[in-house]
C-alpha cells in the first residue's frame, strides 16, 4: 500500500488567515482524495483531485474556500482559506490504489491535519 | 444513493470479551466493503476488505463477511484487547452519478476496551 505523509501534522490559527496543506505519497497515483473530519464526526469527502484537471468539488465545497494544487502525480496541496473556528477539523488526504481490474479500488489514507482555529 | 449505516456508540467491552459492530448498506450495483480504524489522535488505517458477495475479509483477529442478501458487513474479534480501543468506521465504495470513484462513510463506532 501507498505511504502518505501529511504536513503539518497540527496546527493553531487565528481566524481570517489561510493555512495549507500538503500530502506527499511514495507513489505515483492518479486519484487523491481530500476529507474533512470534524470533531467527533465521520468523514465528509470536500474534493477529488486528479492530476492534469480541475478538483472536484462535493455539494457545500467550493474553490474559493478550498482551493486544491495537483502538479504531479505524487503531491497535491489543500487550502484552508480565511478560516473561522468552524473550520477546527482533522483534514485527511487519501490515494486510490486498484490491485487488479474494476472493483478492486482501495483507499489509503495519511496520518491527517489537526487545525484549530481561534 | 449510497449510504452506510453503523451501530451507535460508544461500545465498551472488558478485555477477551467477543466484538460484534453492525454496519448495513445501501447502495445500487455491486461495491466493495470496507472496514477502517482510527487510533486516537491517528489517521485511517484500512483494516480489512471484502470486494465481492460471500468474501470474508480479515486482519488481525478481525472478520467481516460481505453479505448481499442482508445487505450487511458486520465487524467481529473473538477476544479484543485493550489495544483495540479505537473508532471504527463502516465504508462503501461506488461510483456518483456523474460515474467518479467515491467512500461513503458511516458514523463510526468507538470502542473501548478495559482491562
Amino acid at each position: 500500500s501507498a505511504v502518505i505523509s501529511q504536513k503539518p501534522s497540527r496546527d493553531i490559527c487565528q481566524r481570517g488567515t489561510s493555512l495549507t496543506i500538503q500530502c506527499q505519497v511514495d507513489s505515483q497515483v492518479t486519484m487523491m482524495f481530500w476529507y474533512r473530519q470534524q470533531p467527533g464526526q465521520s468523514l465528509t469527502l470536500i474534493a477529488t483531485a486528479n492530476q492534469g484537471s480541475e478538483a472536484t468539488y462535493e455539494s457545500g465545497f467550493v474553490i474559493d474556500k478550498f482551493p486544491i494544487s495537483r502538479p504531479n502525480l505524487t503531491f497535491s496541496t489543500l487550502t484552508v482559506s480565511n478560516m473561522s473556528p468552524e473550520d477546527s477539523s482533522i483534514y485527511l488526504c487519501s490515494v486510490d490504489q486498484r490491485a487488479g481490474g474494476p472493483g478492486t479500488d482501495t483507499q489509503y489514507f495519511g496520518p491527517g491535519t489537526r487545525l484549530t482555529v481561534l | 444513493g449510497n449510504s452506510v449505516t453503523q451501530m451507535e456508540g460508544p461500545v465498551t467491552l472488558s478485555e477477551e470479551a467477543f466484538l460484534t459492530i453492525n454496519c448495513t448498506y445501501t447502495a445500487t450495483g455491486y461495491p466493495s466493503l470496507f472496514w477502517y480504524v482510527q487510533y486516537p489522535g491517528e489517521g485511517l488505517q484500512l483494516l480489512l476488505k471484502a470486494t465481492k458477495a460471500d468474501d470474508k475479509g480479515s486482519n488481525k483477529g478481525f472478520e467481516a463477511t460481505y453479505r448481499k442478501e442482508t445487505t450487511s458487513f458486520h465487524l467481529e474479534k473473538g477476544s479484543v484487547q485493550v489495544s483495540d480501543s479505537a473508532v471504527y468506521f463502516c465504508a462503501l465504495s461506488g461510483t456518483t452519478g456523474a460515474g467518479s470513484y467515491q467512500l461513503t462513510f458511516g458514523k463510526g463506532t468507538k470502542l473501548s476496551v478495559i482491562p
